[in-house]
């Protein structure tokens, strides 16, 4: 059973400050991992998804990388603003059409 | 942008009463998924739905819940007598049929349940 695990629960950084939030997970037949953002009582945005296949994807100030063999995913956050702030949530899909297993999320807090 | 939308926001229901969470996934999506988030906890897998049939259930998903697409539009999560423990934010989710795990899944904004 895949276990993913979000290190550190909470960041706080000043605003500019390049960044990173890992993930790791136990099961290294992932076949993809999504990266999402979630503010207080909202919905979950899909950030990135990088396949089992890939290294790493990017999106602007975003950049996921992959790490089949260790079992991690890193998120970097480059030149952070304050409207960044939000929970960082990473999930693991182990099958082609199936569920996401999600890490609890890091609590990131960019002040100004 | 299509987006997948979920009715209503807030449901506030006493507890042993009948509760149906309702979700329009976005329109060309063949998969569909919920998933519970307990206030405090990591998101959870609930039960996905392919082709008019479950695919997959987690533990939770027991026979108090059921799911339905009722019509070419909604997808609806039934609970039929809530527990207090079922309070929790309920997510929808859609995932278009493609290949080469190229596919993302979409979330709705979540229904929020409080079970009094």
């Amino acid at each position: 059973k895949q276990e993913v695990t979000q290190i550190p629960a909470a960041l706080s950084v000043p605003e500019g400050e390049n960044l990173v939030l890992n993930c790791s997970f136990t099961d290294s037949a992932i076949y993809n991992l999504q990266w999402f953002r979630q503010d207080p009582g909202k919905g979950l945005t899909s950030l990135l998804l990088i396949q089992s296949s890939q290294r790493e994807q990017t999106s602007g100030r975003l950049n996921a990388s992959l790490d089949k063999s260790s079992g991690r995913s890193t998120l970097y956050i480059a030149a952070s603003q304050p409207g960044d702030s939000a929970t960082y949530l990473c999930a693991g899909m182990n099958s082609g059409y199936s569920t996401l297993t999600f890490g609890k999320g890091t609590m990131l807090l960019v002040s100004p | 942008e299509p987006e997948v939308t979920q009715t209503p926001s807030h449901q506030v229901t006493q507890m042993g009463q009948e509760v149906i969470l309702r979700c329009v996934p976005i329109s060309n999506h063949l998969y569909f998924y919920w998933y519970r988030q307990i206030l405090g906890q990591k998101v959870e897998f609930l039960v996905s739905f392919y082709n008019n049939e479950i695919s997959e259930k987690s533990e939770i998903f027991d026979d108090q819940f059921s799911v339905e697409r009722p019509d070419g539009s909604n997808f609806t999560l039934k609970i039929r007598s809530t527990k207090l423990e079922d309070s929790a934010m309920y997510f929808c989710a859609s995932m278009r049929l493609g290949t080469s795990g190229t596919d993302t899944q979409y979330f709705g904004p979540g229904t929020r349940l409080t079970v009094l």
